[in-house]
């Protein structure tokens, strides 16, 4: 059980617009810690594509954005792409747990 | 660029040590927290230790917490993680990764990891 909550896949075609959700709990996201999300491409390491809940690292399309509000955050990729097509983690830190925490992972499939 | 290299993976019986390193290289390592994150095999993503740049505080998850040493030394660029008492809830990818947590006034705010290393992987087993 991850102490924030992703759903486990989305799905949508080449060029649609999906979101990924981030539901967290007032000792995380809801107590102002920044959300980040990275992305894991099957075999390879996570790479981070947002950062600060909103920024996006030099090289990251512009098709991927971050938005966080309350105790929760989510994750938007517009223009989807067969090559977007990974596995989607969100990370924050809990002040219960003195430690950083990630979300289970959402599984993208391109359709 | 920046890279990470661990090594110090492969099998190893329960009850069992072994030692990881990560080598640290185009960006001033001892500027900068490292941690260790680990992966269980078709599972996510696990936070288990973080460094300050100094080396003088060091955070464990509860899951690892007296049974795993994060080290660095900072005139070899180098991150450790020494690991005791293994248990097969311990097989995994472990990834060496820069953490972008910063001390403000003594105050570590943590932040992302970026970039990572390319794992590497400890099996624990009879």
């Amino acid at each position: 059980q991850s102490v924030l909550t992703q759903p486990p896949s989305v799905s949508g075609a080449p060029g649609q617009r999906v979101t990924i959700a981030c539901t967290g709990t007032s000792s995380n996201i809801g107590a102002g810690y920044d959300v980040h999300w990275y992305q894991q491409l099957p075999g390879t390491a996570p790479r981070l594509v947002i950062y600060g809940n909103t920024n996006r690292p030099s090289g990251v399309p512009d098709r991927f954005s971050g938005s966080k509000s309350g105790t929760s955050a989510s994750l938007a990729i517009s223009g989807l792409q067969a090559d977007d097509e990974a596995d989607y983690y969100c990370q924050s830190y809990d002040t219960s747990l003195s430690g950083s925490v990630f979300g289970g992972g959402t599984k993208l499939t391109v359709l | 660029q920046v890279q990470l290299v661990e090594s110090g993976g492969g099998l190893v019986k329960p009850g069992g040590s072994l030692r990881l390193s990560c080598a640290a290289s185009g960006f001033t390592f001892s500027d900068h927290y490292m941690s260790w994150i680990r992966q269980a095999p078709g599972k996510g993503l696990e936070w288990i230790s973080d460094i300050s740049s100094t080396g003088t505080t060091k955070y464990y998850a509860d899951s690892v917490k007296g049974r795993f040493t994060i080290s660095r030394d900072n005139a070899r660029n180098s991150l450790y993680l020494q690991m005791n008492n293994l248990r097969g809830e311990d097989t995994a990818t472990y990834y060496c990764v820069k953490d972008a947590t910063m001390t403000i006034f003594g105050v570590a705010i943590p932040n992302w990891f970026d970039p990572w290393g390319q794992g590497t992987l400890v099996t624990v087993s009879s």
